[in-house]
């Protein structure tokens, strides 16, 4: 049982250049979820999404474009990468939280550094 | 607005004592779920323990519990024997219903176990 995988792992950009991280979730999870992590800012929501075709900005999208066509999958782009996006992106997934008692299940997290 | 508060930037244990890490919350909703999370130096980001407004015992997972004080809006995690693979970051989170149940994370704990 795979749970949350995140492509790539690593990866070194120069400003400017694009990329899409990508995410996949074997859980058949309705909500999806990006997320940055910097050092002593905790976990800053970028972009979530709670079903297929549905997306919706979080604390800090600037600069991040994402998309859910398959439930399956939450991609998430840079456009033109900036040296402030340097930092660690996490994808999570969670089933749907009625009662906010789903906890997130989360991918290893990509290490993404701009030059 | 949801709003998540973990004061201890850094916490250092004796192997085999307990420890307690702080957490504070800030919400009006009437339904929420509280979450701790632990993230180890390789990264991944492991779901701990849930604790559910309306629970009214303190919820326990192992050597883990969570001391909820509802009135004070604290959910502090327990650990009790700590072993030196509890040295990590720790995270608390929140759903709660005015916030569309999209979590909110503190700054994160880290605990430092010494042998």
């Amino acid at each position: 049982n795979a749970g949350v995988t995140q492509t790539p792992k690593f990866r070194v950009l120069k400003t400017g250049q694009s990329m899409t991280l990508l995410c996949a979730q074997d859980m058949n999870h309705e909500y999806m979820y990006w997320y940055r992590q910097d050092p002593g800012m905790g976990l800053r929501l970028i972009h979530y999404s709670v079903g297929e075709g549905t997306t919706a900005k979080g604390e800090v999208p600037d600069g991040y474009n994402v998309s859910r066509l398959k439930k399956q999958n939450f991609l998430l782009g840079l456009e033109s990468a900036a040296p402030s996006q340097t930092s660690v992106y996490f994808c999570a997934s969670s089933y749907r939280t009625g009662k906010g008692n789903q906890p997130q299940h989360f991918g290893d997290g990509t290490r993404l550094s701009i030059l | 607005a949801q709003k998540i508060t973990q004061t201890q930037p850094g916490m250092f244990v004796q192997e085999k004592e307990a420890v307690t890490l702080d957490c504070t919350y800030d919400t009006s909703d009437p339904s929420y779920g509280l979450f701790w999370y632990k993230q180890p130096s390789s990264g991944e980001m492991i779901f701990l323990i849930y604790q559910g407004s309306y629970d009214q015992q303190n919820a326990t997972e192992g050597r883990y519990s969570l001391n909820f004080q509802k009135a004070r809006k604290s959910a502090n995690l327990v650990i009790s024997a700590s072993q030196l693979g509890d040295s990590a970051m720790y995270f608390c989170a929140m759903l709660a219903s005015g916030g569309s149940y999209i979590p909110t994370f503190g700054r994160g704990t880290s605990l430092i176990v010494h042998p």
